[in-house]
């Protein structure tokens, strides 16, 4: 059973415009919700995180938007580059040290 | 400062065998986690060790083991291999928990390919 489910799959855009993917959750212990980026070859990384006593969050062009009421959260990339192309992986956490369920993941290609 | 390192990067393992990865952390970290990275099934957590206790573990079959030693260093190790084992298996590692703002650092996983 999936605890965080992640939308869509795959993604295009284009240089410059707004990527937006989408997360929603069930159990409402989860109090801890980052983002990951990560790169063929490569380990995932900490892009942002917010916690649900705030409903918006913002570090550079990412923004991660948090509606505790619809159990939602998204992460917006404004000002797309092509350098963003990755896949993206929503993430909870709500229990006593580090244990995370993932999204599924999205493909994001930016095209130039 | 040097990243979280797994290893091998790569192996090739037959049925029925065992295989056992490492993870050397971060210097300084002693919270370190495992997941299993699939296709189909995306990230799903092993389980995560904090100064040599296991604090947390996830939903696989008890073929699946871990432990982490005083300098925090982490193995898992997986007996009678099946093919669906087959997958990217990463380590990350932490100061602390995510929740009170620690940082989670990924390695770059070992690939491990069940034949």
């Amino acid at each position: 059973q999936q605890q965080v489910k992640q939308s869509p799959q795959s993604l295009i855009v284009q240089k410059g415009g707004i990527s937006i993917i989408n997360c929603a959750y069930e159990n409402t212990a989860f109090d801890y919700f980052p983002w990951y980026q990560q790169f063929p070859g490569k380990g995932p990384a900490l892009l942002i995180a917010i916690r649900p006593d705030v409903s918006e969050k913002k570090e550079g062009r990412f923004t991660i938007s948090f509606n505790k009421s619809a159990k939602q959260f998204s992460l917006h990339i404004m000002d797309s580059q092509p350098g963003d192309s990755a896949t993206y992986f929503c993430a909870a956490s709500g229990y006593t040290g580090n244990q995370f369920y993932f999204g599924t993941g999205t493909s994001l290609t930016v095209i130039p | 400062k040097a990243g979280v390192t797994q290893t091998p990067r790569y192996l090739i393992k037959t049925r029925g065998q065992q295989v056992t990865l490492s993870c050397s952390p971060i210097s300084g970290h002693r919270s370190v986690s495992w997941y299993q990275q699939t296709p189909g099934q995306g990230l799903q957590f092993l389980f995560e060790y904090f100064s040599e206790t296991q604090r947390n573990k996830g939903n696989f079959p008890g073929r699946f083991s871990g432990r982490q030693f005083s300098n925090s260093r982490s193995e898992m190790n997986v007996s009678t291999l099946e093919l669906g084992d087959s997958a990217l298996y990463l380590c990350a590692s932490s100061l602390g928990q995510a929740i009170s703002g620690n940082t989670i650092y990924f390695g770059e996983g070992s690939w491990l390919t069940v034949v």
